[in-house]
């Protein structure tokens, strides 16, 4: 696509409930990542992927949170049993095939835990 | 660990001045650095992208420099306008790794 295509843009959950997160990165783009920003933070590594490689998930803040990738396309970010303190900007970008290429982001979810 | 700061944490100028927004990093082995934009409520917009053999990358009114040996990066912003108004965060890769670290931003309001 033209550009990093994140959906739901907004969701509102109860508490205890799982939620999933897609993005779907700009064609041909190998590396892909998931930040978060909490309200007035910055933003917060998750995990990358990068082609077939086993994925960076030193970021991810407990084992509530996973994400999975096929192959060079969409992600999903899953996160079970919800807290409040998840509620967040979930961000995703995708780069091009290149160590430290250049970082396109998607407007982002934006998740309310109530 | 890589350690991201920019100073200052906010700033407000009357439209026309020109701007210089800083980025520190503490390690200073990394691929390149980038600059961002983002509007309240919005995604992130790259700016200029500074491989690690380059000084600086411009584009527009926006010129970003890059000293790797005292792990500085500088956004210069010239002839600011209103629409310039946004959070300015720049991020580098973590030596060893490509996981992105981000600054805390640089809030700028310009003022018409």
């Amino acid at each position: 696509g033209a550009g990093v295509s994140q959906s739901p843009s907004n969701k509102v959950t109860e508490k205890g409930k799982d939620v999933e997160l897609r993005c779907d990165p700009i064609s041909g783009h190998t590396a892909l990542y998931w930040y978060r920003q909490r309200l007035g933070q910055g933003l917060e590594f998750l995990i990358y992927f990068q082609g077939n490689s086993a994925p960076d998930k030193s970021g991810l803040p407990s084992d509530r949170f996973s994400a999975e990738r096929t192959g060079e396309s969409v992600s999903t970010l899953t996160i079970q049993r919800t807290q409040q303190e998840d509620s967040a900007v979930y961000l995703c970008a995708s780069s091009p095939d290149r160590a430290g290429g250049e970082l396109f982001f998607g407007e982002g979810s934006r998740l309310t835990v109530l | 660990k890589q350690e991201v700061t920019q100073i200052p944490a906010a700033l407000s100028v009357p439209e026309g001045e020109n701007l210089v927004l800083n980025c520190s990093f503490t390690d200073s082995a990394i691929y390149n650095l980038q600059w961002f934009r983002q509007d309240p409520g919005k995604g992130l917009t790259s700016l200029l992208l500074i491989q690690s053999s380059q000084r600086e990358q411009t584009s527009g009114r926006l010129n970003a420099s890059l000293d790797k040996s005292s792990g500085r990066s500088t956004l210069y912003i010239a002839a600011s306008q209103p629409g310039d108004s946004a959070t300015y965060l720049c991020a580098v890769p973590t030596s060893g790794t490509y996981k992105y670290i981000f600054g805390t931003g640089t809030r700028l309001k310009v003022l018409a």
